[in-house]
């Protein structure tokens, strides 16, 4: 069984580019949510996919946009990049059928924005 | 305003003694919670979660202990081990844990001295 696997591990970008981040969720789960976690801070909810739909926003503004693929994997794309974007992008899986069962967490993508 | 509370941003403790890491929260909609370990350069790896109807969950040397009318929780690592040293996150959720966005607290580095 195979877990989260995010890719690139690190990515340096200039302010005003655009990223996309990809995470390959755990075999079986087909929910996938985003999370930013800046230096010295919890990891902070971007947004949820379940079925290739959003299913759930934090605060972030649509700059932050993401897709699901039929196999369940994910990507995470920011525009016009600024230089507080610069965080650890985590991704997370979920089994399906709901309940009270932990995320499982990938490594990360350490995005510095210069 | 944060609604997950780790108030401590570090702990250190003597190997084979007790590790007690705190957490308290304001939104008495959350109705499950969960805390994770995380090593550097690794994603957070999950430990131990309450549902809101139980005041404690045992798993091992970790206990999560939940409060409900303080609303504080604890985890309790005894005996606490060198490879236990890393960052705490506490999480809460009001979807059930896995289909809902994750709220966590900033974190407390946890130090096991030998």
């Amino acid at each position: 069984e195979t877990g989260v696997t995010q890719s690139p591990t690190h990515l340096i970008k200039t302010r005003g580019q655009q990223v996309t981040l990809r995470c390959s969720s755990q075999s079986g789960h087909n929910t996938v949510s985003w999370y930013q976690q800046a230096l010295g801070q919890g990891p902070q909810f971007i947004f949820q996919y379940y079925r290739e739909e959003e299913n759930g926003r934090g605060n972030f503004p649509p700059r932050f946009s993401g897709l699901q693929f039929p196999n369940y994997s994910s990507e995470l794309n920011v525009n016009a990049l600024e230089l507080d974007d610069s965080a650890l992008y985590l991704c997370a899986s979920s089994p399906p059928g709901g309940g009270n069962t932990e995320a499982f967490f990938g490594q990360g993508t350490r995005l510095t924005v210069v | 305003d944060q609604q997950v509370k780790q108030n401590s941003p570090s702990l250190s403790v003597q190997e084979g003694r007790i590790s007690i890491l705190n957490c308290d929260y304001t939104n008495s909609m959350f109705d499950y919670f969960l805390w994770y370990k995380k090593y550097p350069a690794e994603g957070p790896t999950f430990l131990i979660s309450i549902s809101s109807i139980k005041d404690k969950n045992e798993d091992g040397r970790f206990t999560v202990f939940l409060n409900k009318s303080a609303k504080h929780l604890s985890l309790h690592i005894v005996p606490s081990q060198p490879g236990d040293s890393a960052v705490y996150f506490c999480a809460a959720s009001d979807y059930g844990g896995s289909q809902g966005n994750l709220i966590f607290g900033k974190g407390t580095k946890l130090s096991v001295k030998p």
